[in-house]
């Protein structure tokens, strides 16, 4: 089974900062990667797919790259709206991986 | 767009079988490519993906559920289940069920609790 780490966790930063969250894969997963964002009590809400696509409606301060083994999320102007926990999901293949998630906090 | 939502008991006893639906909606369930399934999320805990079936009607689990799991699909009910066998107080999540990376449900709490 393809296994997933994700770093840093948690992430402290200012309003206005640029933020990184990096996720590796155990394989090569190619673009199939995905990221999403969840707020307490709330489903997770898809934010990039196929390693860099936005989803329609996500603001553009979002964007993913990477591929192979190692994927970034950035969020270029960290927003008050953003406090979260994100996810990386790999699904090169029909047995999926979550990363283990990274909680950003305001600071 | 295409919409999914969850249903079912919301408390189950200790050694029972946890089953929960999801129905989908906006779109047929066999009428593309999507890739169906559940994943789950104890309190305070991360995701964890329980398993899948695909537009092929083919299954994969979670290795770490040990053969307790299985998904079915409803084609007639545009509807898709989860069954867990055998369950404890570690099977305690918030269930959501998903339509490919695209579409999830608002997800259903489930206590395992006599």
């Amino acid at each position: 089974d393809i296994q997933m780490t994700q770093s840093p966790s948690p992430l402290s930063a200012f309003i206005g900062d640029r933020v990184t969250i990096t996720c590796r894969a155990s394989e090569n997963i190619d673009i199939w990667m995905a990221w999403f964002q969840q707020k307490p009590g709330k489903s997770p809400k898809l934010l990039i797919y196929k390693a860099s696509t936005l989803e329609s409606g996500v603001p553009s301060r979002f964007s993913g790259s990477g591929s192979g083994t190692e994927f970034t999320l950035t969020i270029s102007s960290l927003q008050p709206e953003d406090v979260a926990t994100y996810y990386c999901l790999q699904y090169d293949s029909f047995s999926w991986a979550f990363g283990p998630g990274t909680k950003v906090e305001l600071k | 767009q295409l919409q999914v939502q969850e249903s079912g008991p919301g408390l189950v006893q200790p050694s029972e079988t946890l089953s929960l639906t999801c129905t989908v909606s906006r779109g047929s369930i066999s009428g593309n490519s999507y890739y169906w399934g559940w994943v789950r999320q104890p309190p305070g805990k991360g995701l964890e993906w329980i398993g899948g079936i695909s537009y092929g009607g083919k299954a994969y689990y979670n290795s770490s559920l040990s053969g307790r799991v299985t998904i079915s699909i409803d084609t007639s009910k545009n509807q898709f289940s989860l069954r867990l066998t055998s369950v404890t107080a570690a099977d305690t999540a918030l269930y959501f069920c998903f339509g490919s990376v695209f579409a999830w449900g608002q997800g259903t709490l489930v206590t395992v609790s006599s």
